[in-house]
């Protein structure tokens, strides 16, 4: 049922740069922020970048999000062998009585 | 440090309603923010099934808004989530988790650890 979609992998050798893009509509990503989240095997989503491109305390710099029209890109730079994980972006749909909707998710792999 | 912790059945039979709740401690729900459930089917994507604010005020997914009810206890500090009707399709990780809601900016912050919640007679 996501709304938003993801490419399903990217990979990078430790050092690179990562992008993951994130494609919506006008009723997500062009009328609200995008949200970002880590997944590490076998844990729960962890927050990773909010409002576009704002880190929560903790989240190191090399992570960062940004937005424009209805998509929506995280970048990882200095790739890290512990940034292996799935990713999610996420935000509000204001179609029907409004509701929160996943990006399908980026499997990033660390060569 | 706000955290939250899912509790209820880990099997459910087929045609019955899965219950679980979140206890949620460091915050006093009765404070404010929005709380909500999200489901992770296993090996596939997230799902945000509804979320609910302090007041009672609750928001849910089209798709499942037939099935759920999603209630809070202030005076537990928890929130609760109903899913009737269960089938195998239900078998996933259930998240609880705090969401931010403020002028177009929504995003969870906390989550719980997940509980795996498995439909099956």
């Amino acid at each position: 049922q996501s709304v938003l979609t993801q490419p399903p992998s990217a990979s990078g050798t430790p050092g690179q740069r990562v992008t993951i893009s994130c494609s919506g509509s006008s009723s997500n990503i062009g009328s609200n922020t995008v949200n970002w989240y880590q997944q590490l095997p076998g844990t729960a989503p962890k927050l990773l970048i909010y409002s576009n491109n704002q880190r929560p305390s903790g989240v190191p710099d090399r992570f960062s999000g940004s937005k424009s029209g209805t998509s929506a890109s995280l970048a990882i730079s200095g790739l890290q062998s512990e940034d292996e994980a799935d990713y999610y972006c996420a935000a509000w749909d204001d179609s029907l009585n409004g509701l929160y909707v996943f990006g399908t998710g980026t499997k990033v792999t660390v060569l | 440090q706000v955290q939250l912790q899912e509790s209820g059945p880990g099997l459910v039979k087929p045609s019955e309603t899965l219950s679980l709740t979140c206890a949620v401690s460091g915050y006093s729900i009765s404070s404010g923010y929005y709380w909500g459930w999200i489901r992770q089917p296993p090996g596939k994507g997230l799902e945000w099934i509804g979320s609910i604010y302090h007041s009672g005020s609750t928001y849910y997914n089209p798709s499942l808004k037939s099935r759920v009810t999603i209630s809070v206890d202030t005076s537990k500090n928890q929130f609760s989530l109903k899913l009737s009707s269960v089938t195998a399709a239900d078998t996933a990780v259930y998240y609880c988790a705090r969401l931010v809601r403020a002028s177009g900016t929504y995003y969870f912050d906390y989550w719980g650890q997940g509980t795996l919640v498995t439909v099956s007679s």
